[in-house]
């Protein structure tokens, strides 16, 4: 039982690249979510999801999009990615009947 | 709108005391609150949660905190520090009372960083 598991740890992008992070759950938790850390702050809500084909948006959604095919999976897309976009991004995921989450290692990023 | 308040950035607490890591919210509806503990370089790891019932809640690594609708805060506490409690704390919120698909907003404050001196 690996928990939640992120893919890249780290991840170098120049202005206007794109990626993928990729975020990997094995307890078979129906929701699933998507926050930015950036220092000195909180974490911030960018996208979740409640089910495989339901995803909705967080407080911060802009310049990302997600998908969720599967209950496994929930990828999220930088489109252009920009210099704002420089932070560390945590996947987490909790059960229908409970509320606290699970979180991920992280996926460091920096946009230069 | 719901929001966390931790209003110290910094504890530096002695090895064998006891700790206080303070945390005031404000929401429309039920709070359902949390205790989060990130050491470094990992994700955020769950310490305990207040949902309904007992004001005071147990969570791991001896650590308690105590729910307080009137001063509406739910400070983390713990009777004796150890050197490994030191780390960064995250106190969360979410409104109970909206419908589920919703209001999966969790409002996280902006962190304590809990030092324990030997």
């Amino acid at each position: 039982n690996a928990g939640v598991t992120q893919t890249p740890k780290f991840r170098i992008l120049k202005i206007g690249q794109s990626m993928t992070l990729q975020c990997t759950q094995d307890m078979n938790h129906n929701y699933m979510y998507w926050y930015r850390q950036d220092p000195g702050m909180g974490l911030k809500l960018i996208y979740y999801s409640v089910g495989a084909g339901i995803t909705d948006k967080g407080e911060v959604p802009n310049g990302y999009n997600v998908s969720r095919s599967t209950t496994e999976d929930f990828p999220l897309r930088l489109e252009l990615a920009a210099p704002s976009q420089t932070s560390v991004y945590f996947c987490a995921s909790r059960p229908g009947l409970s509320y606290e989450q699970y979180f991920g290692p992280g996926t460091r990023l920096t946009v230069t | 709108a719901q929001s966390v308040a931790q209003p110290e950035d910094q504890v530096n607490v002695a090895e064998g005391n006891p700790l206080t890591v303070k945390c005031t919210y404000s929401v429309s509806g039920n709070p359902y609150l949390f205790w989060y503990v990130q050491y470094p370089n990992r994700g955020l790891q769950f310490l305990l949660k207040y949902i309904t019932g007992d004001n005071l809640v147990k969570g791991s690594y001896g650590f308690e905190a105590e729910f307080n609708k009137s001063q509406t805060s739910f400070h983390l506490k713990k009777p004796s520090a150890l050197v490994s409690d030191s780390a960064l704390y995250f106190c969360a919120v979410r409104d109970g009372g909206a419908s589920n698909f919703g209001n999966e907003k969790l409002t996280f404050g902006t962190g304590t960083r809990l030092t324990i001196i030997p």
